[in-house]
C-alpha cells in the first residue's frame, strides 16, 4: 500500500495564479481532511470530507476549496494565490466510525511546500 | 469552543531524564490522539487514546487520558537523542478536529 499520496512536493506561485495540490489514499478510509503548518500555530483544518460527495469547511477555509467524487482523491484547489498562503499542506486520511466523525487515527501524506510570492 | 493547549512548547532535556508533556482540552471528548513529527516530515501516528483512563506504551513513551480533567500526558522515560522530535495531541469532537501548537524536544546527548 501507497498509503496518502501527495503532489508535487514543493511549488512557487506567484500571487493570483490558482492551483490544484492532488491528494490520493489507497486505504478505501471515508474521511479525508486538509490542513496547513504554519511556524507556531500547530496544524489547521481547511477542508475535510466524510465521504465521496460530502465535504465540509474546517478552521481556516477562506481562498481554498475541495470537492471528493471519489473514496480516494479529495483534491485542495487555491482559487487565487496570496502571500498568507504561504505553507506546508498536509492532507490526511482515517477510517471513521459512528457519527463519521469518530476517526480511529489520521494517516498523514508526505506534504506539499507552497511558497507564494 | 473546543480548545487544545500543549506545554511545555519547547523542552530540552538530557539523556537519561524523565519528563512530562502535558496536552489540556477545553470541551468534552474522549479521543485524544498522539503524533510525532520529525523536522521536514510528516506526522506519524504515536498512540489512539479513546476511553477515560487509557494507557498505551511503547518503548520509552506513555501516553494517558483523563477525560474528566481533559488533561492526557506523554511520559519520556530515561530520554534517548533518537526521541528528539515535535510531538503533537490532536483532540477531535465531533466534526470539529484541533491540534495543540507542539512540542519541540530536544534530547542532549
Amino acid at each position: 500500500n501507497a498509503g496518502v499520496t501527495q503532489t508535487p512536493k514543493f511549488q512557487v506561485l506567484k500571487t493570483g495564479q490558482s492551483m490544484t495540490l492532488q491528494c490520493a489514499q489507497d486505504m478505501n478510509h471515508e474521511y479525508m481532511s486538509w490542513y496547513r503548518q504554519d511556524p507556531g500555530m500547530g496544524l489547521r483544518l481547511i477542508h475535510y470530507s466524510v465521504g465521496a460527495g460530502i465535504t465540509d469547511q474546517g478552521e481556516v477555509p477562506n481562498g481554498y476549496n475541495v470537492s471528493r467524487s471519489t473514496t480516494e482523491d479529495f483534491p485542495l484547489r487555491l482559487l487565487s494565490a496570496a502571500p498568507s498562503q504561504t505553507s506546508v499542506y498536509f492532507c490526511a486520511s482515517s477510517y471513521s466510525f459512528g457519527t463519521g466523525y469518530q476517526l480511529e487515527t489520521q494517516y498523514f501524506g508526505p506534504g506539499t511546500r507552497l511558497l507564494v510570492l | 469552543e473546543l480548545k487544545v493547549e500543549q506545554n511545555p512548547l519547547f523542552l530540552s532535556m538530557q539523556e537519561g531524564k524523565n519528563y512530562t508533556i502535558y496536552c489540556n482540552y477545553s470541551t468534552t471528548s474522549d479521543r485524544l490522539y498522539w503524533y510525532r513529527q520529525d523536522p521536514g516530515k510528516s506526522l506519524e501516528s504515536l498512540f489512539v487514546l479513546l476511553s477515560n483512563g487509557a494507557v498505551k506504551q511503547e518503548g520509552r513513551l506513555m501516553a494517558s487520558l483523563d477525560t474528566k480533567a481533559r488533561l492526557s500526558t506523554l511520559h519520556i522515560t530515561a530520554a534517548v537523542h533518537d526521541l528528539s522530535a515535535t510531538y503533537f495531541c490532536e483532540v477531535n469532537r465531533d466534526d470539529k478536529i484541533i491540534f495543540g501548537k507542539g512540542t519541540r524536544l530536544h534530547i542532549l546527548p
